[in-house]
């Protein structure tokens, strides 16, 4: 069985911070793959990023920044530089390799960013 | 280019009505999905299909049903309406296995 842990279920930063959301999983595969949503306060879903079970590379896309460690079972996520626009719900995100149409969510952490 | 769309946004039943919620996705895309979302519980996956005929149970199927007719089109039918199905629903699709998944606006449902 797979299993994702956000044990952060609220974060609250001042603006300009650096913020980092935990994610744990579990899986059993070899071939798997990580994703990232965010979920505004409008309510809907955003795709952040995909990363299969063979890439460890630490990815950066402007101030995210994602650093993934197969011998801890974790996928973190990092803000730097948090602003207002940050603050949603933030969730982690499992599926088998080539069976993406099953994704195991974790259960959000929310981020609050006040100025 | 609309992505994924659900409807209607907001729907109130009275237990034991029934209906269908809505999903069109115009990406040509062969995975979709349907996924509940209930405080402190994420999202679950109710039903999905690999693409047109073909669909299958996720982890909370019971008391929904689903049909795939074309590609577009992936619509979740609540039989009789409970009220442990009052929930926020999404729909997603995704061009195949290992890719990113595209989600709806979601459709608040409340069932009195």
């Amino acid at each position: 069985a797979q299993k994702v842990t956000q044990a952060q279920t609220e974060i609250s930063v001042v603006e300009k911070e650096d913020v980092t959301l935990d994610c744990v999983y579990e899986t059993r595969d070899t071939t798997y793959y990580l994703f990232w949503y965010k979920q505004p306060p409008s309510g809907e879903l955003v795709f952040l990023i995909r990363r299969n079970s063979f890439d460890e590379q630490n990815e950066i896309s402007g101030r995210y920044s994602w650093n993934f460690q197969k011998s801890t079972s974790s996928f973190n996520f990092t803000i730097t530089a948090s602003q207002v626009v940050d603050s949603a719900v933030y969730f982690c995100a499992l599926s088998r390799g080539g069976t993406a149409s099953k994704l195991t969510f974790g259960t959000g952490t929310r981020l609050q960013v006040t100025l | 280019n609309a992505g994924v769309t659900q409807t209607p946004k907001f729907q109130v039943l009275k237990t034991g009505q029934s209906m269908t919620l809505q999903c069109a996705q115009d990406m040509n895309h062969e995975y979709m999905s349907w996924y509940r979302q209930d405080p402190g519980m994420g999202l679950r996956l109710i039903h999905y299909s690999v693409g047109a005929g073909i669909t299958d149970q996720g982890e909370v199927p019971n008391g929904y049903n689903v049909s795939r007719s074309t590609t577009e089109d992936f619509p979740l039918r609540l039989l009789s309406a409970a009220p442990s199905q009052t929930s926020v629903y999404f729909c997603a699709s995704s061009p195949g296995p290992d890719y990113g998944y595209t989600f709806g606006s979601g459709t608040r449902l409340t069932v009195v």
